[in-house]
């Protein structure tokens, strides 16, 4: 039961270039959202996060978007650096439990 | 101030044998969270557990699997007689308290290969 997915698995964006990845979850119970960013062979390093009564954060090149009312998630990165080619995963919270999407592979190509 | 410390980062076990996964949180932090990430497939939950209590194994097999964060010294995730299916990374994430705001702080996670 898949609660957080991420239905696209990779992306690639050029340098410079808005990079927009998406999240949609199904649990009207979220209350808390998070992006986490992976590289291979490393744990997750958190991102940005966002509250449930809020509908956008930003925090210089990263800004999330809530759309409650479409259960959608989105993470804006602009402008795109190479350096944010990782996995990058959204989260999302209920009582004790985080729930995670399957990642999108975002490549920022020079 | 160190991160999230996990050893060992890489553990071969054969199957039968018992996996012990260890975890150190951030200084300060009290709550500590196990997750499993399957080849393909996102983080999922495990076992929530602050100092000396379990507050939510929800995520957590019902059989072999039983974890723990003592008073003193690091939270362990033990698999007892392990099969091919357990191989995976799992990671431990913590975080100072449990509020609106807190975010989980991730470790590098243990790599389990069951041979």
């Amino acid at each position: 039961d898949q609660q957080v997915k991420q239905n696209s698995p990779s992306l690639s964006v050029q340098e410079g270039r808005i990079s927009i990845l998406n999240c949609d979850y199904t649990n009207s119970m979220f209350d808390y959202f998070l992006w986490y960013k992976k590289y291979p062979a490393e744990g997750p390093t958190f991102l940005i996060s966002i509250s449930s009564i809020k509908d956008k954060n930003e925090d210089g090149r990263f800004t999330v978007f809530l759309n409650k009312s479409a259960k959608h998630l989105s993470l804006h990165i602009v402008p795109s650096q190479p350096g944010d080619s990782a996995v990058y995963f959204c989260a999302a919270r209920t009582g004790n439990q985080f729930y995670f999407g399957t990642g999108t592979s975002l490549t920022v190509i020079p | 101030n160190a991160g999230v410390m996990q050893n060992p980062r890489h553990l071969v076990r054969r199957r039968g044998q018992e996996a012990r996964l260890r975890c150190s949180p951030m200084k300060g932090h009290s709550h500590v969270y196990w997750y499993r990430q399957l080849p393909e497939e996102g983080l999922k939950f495990m076992v929530y557990l602050q100092k000396e209590n379990i507050i939510d194994e929800s995520g957590m097999p019902k059989e072999r699997f039983s974890a723990e964060f003592p008073k003193e010294g690091p939270s362990i995730l033990r698999i007892q007689q392990v099969v091919r299916g357990d191989s995976a990374a799992y990671f431990c994430a913590s975080s100072p308290s449990y509020g609106s705001t807190d975010t989980q702080y991730f470790g590098p996670g243990t790599r389990l290969t069951v041979l």
